[in-house]
């Protein structure tokens, strides 16, 4: 069964600090890998995609990496803001379907002043 | 922010009702989505479409209908709502099968 793991569950840091979000995933045919960010009460909104030839992504603070072939993503957010508290989402699409998008629970993050 | 709606944001309602959630986008793109998220869940697609009159189920699509009749319209209908369909619904649109943008979501609550 194709899944998403994301770790860890939540994630408490100061402001200004640096963290690493954590996603496995056993998707396959793999098409692509997305991370969204999630504010409470608000839709996710994509912060990076990523094909099965690149291996890392950048969007401001956030970077993405990914090793397609131990399956394997990370989100690094730098020098976190309090506006970075929220959920992250790792997102693996199946390829050559428009259905099969597999989402990972998410990691809540919380930036402390 | 892309052009998505969703109505109603907030809803209410009583075992056995039937309930339609609404989703308009002004971005004219071809797929369409309506997910459920729960706490300890991923989001959770229900159904897609993928043009007018186009729909498939997704992994969660027992309790539900859909319809698009338009290209900017897509609609999710619980015939008969239930309290294990209390849950953040949140349509997605994308014009091909990468970034999908999401609306705001509706929360329901089924007593």
């Amino acid at each position: 069964k194709n899944q998403v793991e994301q770790s860890p569950q939540s994630l408490i840091i100061l402001e200004g600090k640096n963290c690493t979000l954590q996603c496995n995933y056993t998707v396959s045919p793999f098409s692509n890998l997305r991370w969204y960010k999630q504010d409470t009460g608000r839709g996710p909104v994509s912060l990076t995609i990523m094909t099965f030839s690149e291996n890392t992504k950048s969007n401001g603070r956030y970077t993405a990496t990914l090793d397609a072939d131990t399956k394997q993503s990370s989100l690094h957010i730098t020098a976190s803001q309090l506006s970075d508290s929220a959920s992250y989402i790792c997102v693996v699409s199946e390829e050559s379907s428009a259905s099969k998008i597999i989402f990972g629970s998410g990691t809540r993050l919380s930036i402390r002043p | 922010d892309a052009g998505i709606t969703q109505s109603p944001r907030h809803k209410v309602t009583e075992t056995g009702t039937p309930v339609t959630l609404r989703c308009h986008q002004t971005e004219n793109h071809r797929y369409m989505y309506w997910y459920r998220q729960d706490p300890g869940h991923g989001l959770r697609l229900i159904h897609y479409s993928y043009g007018v009159k186009d729909t498939d189920k997704g992994e969660v699509s027992d309790g539900y209908s859909v319809s698009r009749s338009k290209t900017e319209d897509f609609l999710l209908t619980l015939e008969s709502a239930t309290s294990s369909q209390t849950s953040v619904y949140f349509c997605a649109i994308s014009e091909s099968r990468d970034t999908q943008y999401f609306g705001p979501g509706t929360r329901l609550t089924v007593l």
